[in-house]
């Protein structure tokens, strides 16, 4: 089984400065993972996945994670938020063996000041 | 353009009645999936199934059921039982190798 911990719940940020939402994964197999980003009253989207290959993935609007498998961790970041950063981000994790289900962490609250 | 559909976005249920959620999609996944949504919590996993005829309860499957007739479609249904059932639901569905893709959500209020 999988499990997904997220450690800060709310994370206020100025606008520009940078930003790191942190996420944590334990599991006995190896796993696929993935951050959300969820705005308020609509559905999850896909910001980036890690499959295979590099360790550091990017989305087209400027968060990058990397997959550390030693320290099982999968940290979002992003150099310089913008107002429209604004949002909750749940990271996830599924098996690569038994694609099963998707587990979700309980999501971290994103403010970014202006 | 493929994707997950949910209907009603807003649903309004009185004490004591069932209501049933619609969750389609058309992109050809194999598995589908339920989330509960409350205020300032993260997701969780009501049901899913992962093959037509077939679906496994989820963590907080009490209150609740579900049908998959179809791989296409996995409805969700609101019991009487259901003591809090106020909260955001969301549909997903994922495929081999995919991530999972979600529906935009309904709102279901008890008045």
């Amino acid at each position: 089984a999988q499990s997904v911990t997220q450690l800060d719940s709310q994370v206020p940020v100025f606008e520009e400065a940078p930003v790191e939402l942190r996420c944590n994964y334990s599991s006995s197999v190896s796993v696929y993972l993935f951050w959300y980003v969820q705005y308020p009253n609509q559905g999850l989207q896909l910001l980036l996945k890690y499959l295979s290959g590099s360790t550091l993935v990017e989305s087209i609007n400027g968060f990058e994670a990397e997959f550390n498998k030693s320290q099982t961790s999968f940290h979002l970041r992003k150099p310089s938020v913008h107002i429209s950063d604004t949002a909750e981000y749940f990271c996830a994790v599924s098996s690569k063996t038994s694609y099963d289900k998707v587990i979700f962490g309980p999501g971290t609250s994103l403010s970014v000041i202006p | 353009d493929g994707g997950i559909t949910q209907s009603p976005k807003y649903l309004f249920r009185k004490e004591g009645q069932n209501v049933t959620l619609s969750c389609e999609q058309n992109l050809n996944h194999d598995a589908m999936y339920w989330y509960r949504q409350d205020p300032g919590q993260g997701l969780r996993l009501i049901y899913y199934s992962q093959i037509v005829n077939d679906f496994q309860k989820g963590d907080i499957a009490e209150g609740y059921s579900v049908s998959r007739e179809k791989k296409e479609s996995f409805p969700l249904t609101v019991t009487s039982a259901q003591k809090n059932p106020t909260a955001f639901y969301l549909c997903a569905s994922s495929g081999a190798n995919t991530e999972a893709f979600f529906g935009q959500g309904t709102r279901l209020t008890v008045v």
